[in-house]
């Protein structure tokens, strides 16, 4: 049974920090790997999909990573913004439209 | 092109009812899942439907069930509402690629609180 885990659980940054929120799988046996974006009680917003075969996928500020041998995934914020406050998604398509969620890493981005 | 949409965005419910909510995909998408949302657990798959079939289901009891219509619009059904089931429900679409560029968009969810 694929777990995901995702490391810090919240993290509180000044403005201008580069910052790196952590995502691991269990199984490595992946379509791909999505991390999504959620502000309170809204829906999910995708940001950057990486299929299995990839290893890194950039959109704007935001870069993520995977290594799906050890079974990790990051995702780097450069420059961050208090608009980038709000809790970041992992998720792990292990076969077709299933994805299993991390708990996700709560980000606070200070003025 | 219109996102996902989903209705109602707000719902309350007594002990015991039962509750459908509704879901449109993405023009062009025929893959729509569910998952429920809570502080505790977390985001967890519910079903998949596609091709009006039902191809995934994660770990919930039969209280909670679906469809899809041939216009690719699924409806989800929570029959005798336990306070447990108070939650963030979301939708998702995709084009149900066999490819890892298969990928997920999500709706604004439907709140569902049961009293």
């Amino acid at each position: 049974k694929q777990e995901v885990t995702q490391i810090p659980a919240a993290l509180s940054v000044p403005e201008g920090e580069n910052l790196v929120l952590n995502c691991s799988f269990t199984d490595s046996a992946i379509y791909n790997l999505q991390w999504f974006r959620q502000d309170p009680g809204k829906g999910l917003t995708s940001l950057l999909l990486i299929q299995s075969s990839q290893r890194e996928q950039t959109s704007g500020r935001l870069n993520a990573s995977l290594d799906k041998s050890s079974g990790r995934s990051t995702l780097y914020i450069a420059a961050s913004q208090p608009g980038d406050s709000a809790t970041y998604l992992c998720a792990v398509n292990s076969g077709y439209s299933t994805l299993t969620f991390g708990k996700g890493t709560m980000l606070l981005v200070s003025p | 092109k219109a996102g996902v949409t989903q209705t109602p965005r707000y719902l309350i419910k007594t002990r015991g009812q039962q509750v459908t909510l509704s879901c449109s995909p993405i023009s062009g998408h025929r893959s729509v899942s569910w998952y429920q949302q809570t502080p505790g657990q977390g985001l967890q798959f519910l079903f998949e439907y596609f091709s009006e079939t039902q191809r995934n289901k994660g770990n919930f009891p039969g209280r909670f069930s679906g469809r899809q219509f041939s216009n690719s619009r699924s409806e989800m059904n929570v029959s005798t509402l336990e306070l447990g089931d108070s939650a963030l429900y979301l939708c998702a679409s995709s084009q149900r690629r066999t490819s890892g560029s298969n990928e997920q968009f999500f709706g604004p969810g439907t709140r569902l609180t049961v009293l």
